[in-house]
């Protein structure tokens, strides 16, 4: 199957700029996902970007796709102690229905 | 607009129980599916559904079984509960799409269930 990765845990300042790293495998992949899930929650969608794109921003959040590379990131703009999270980087594969999701990075924010 | 839900929110179990982990969605969507979520493993398929009547296997299906008899539900039966089957457990639902174009899964808020 498809292979997504992340790195395990990721730690800043509160102010700081987040940046989470994600590499995918599958090419064909319309879309790429952020997801966010605070503890004992479920996912919710955090933003995602269509695969002809280079960058979304949408407020704090500033998405990069590298299709050359496979490789997709979130940065987070002035991160605060409310964007303490997990942060999960999905993609469809080539039907666009079925989500493959990577193991998700924990982010802590240090106050 | 509830969305996802999923009951019950927690459960324990003995090994060798059945249950079932109940899901409805009220957004019409075609497209269900069943998670489970382990510290470091990510979220990984268990079983999914295309539509009613339809379903197909997942990633790590060994040890559940699901059903769609309507489109708004897509329940999760343990068959012999086992303590490897302690885990959070996510049902997802989304349009079906056949262009690629998906603008992303509804969670329901997750079952975290225990096997002693």
């Amino acid at each position: 199957g498809e292979d997504v990765e992340q790195s395990l845990f990721l730690s800043v300042r509160e102010g700081d700029s987040s940046v989470i790293n994600c590499t995918y495998t599958d090419s064909s992949s319309t879309y790429l996902y952020w997801y966010k899930q605070e503890p004992g929650a479920g996912l919710q969608l955090l933003t995602y970007i269509f695969s002809n794109m280079d960058m979304k921003q949408d407020q704090r959040l500033t998405v990069l796709l590298n299709k050359k590379d496979k490789h997709l990131s979130l940065r987070i703009a002035d991160t605060q102690t409310g964007d303490s999270a997990i942060y999960f980087c999905a993609e469809t594969g080539d039907t666009g229905n079925q989500f493959y999701f990577g193991t998700g990075t924990s982010l802590t924010v240090i106050p | 607009n509830a969305g996802v839900t999923q009951t019950p929110k927690f459960q324990v179990l003995k090994t060798g129980q059945s249950m079932t982990l109940q899901c409805a969605q009220d957004m019409n969507h075609e497209y269900m599916s069943w998670y489970r979520q382990d510290p470091g493993m990510g979220l990984r398929l268990i079983h999914y559904s295309v539509g009613a009547g339809i379903t197909d296997q997942g990633e790590v299906p060994n040890g559940y079984n699901v059903s769609r008899s309507t489109t708004e539900d897509f329940p999760l039966r343990l068959l012999s509960a086992a303590p490897s089957q302690t885990s959070v457990y996510f049902c997802a639902s989304s349009s079906y799409t056949t262009d690629k174009r998906n603008y992303g899964y509804t969670f329901g808020s997750g079952t975290r269930l225990t096997v002693v």
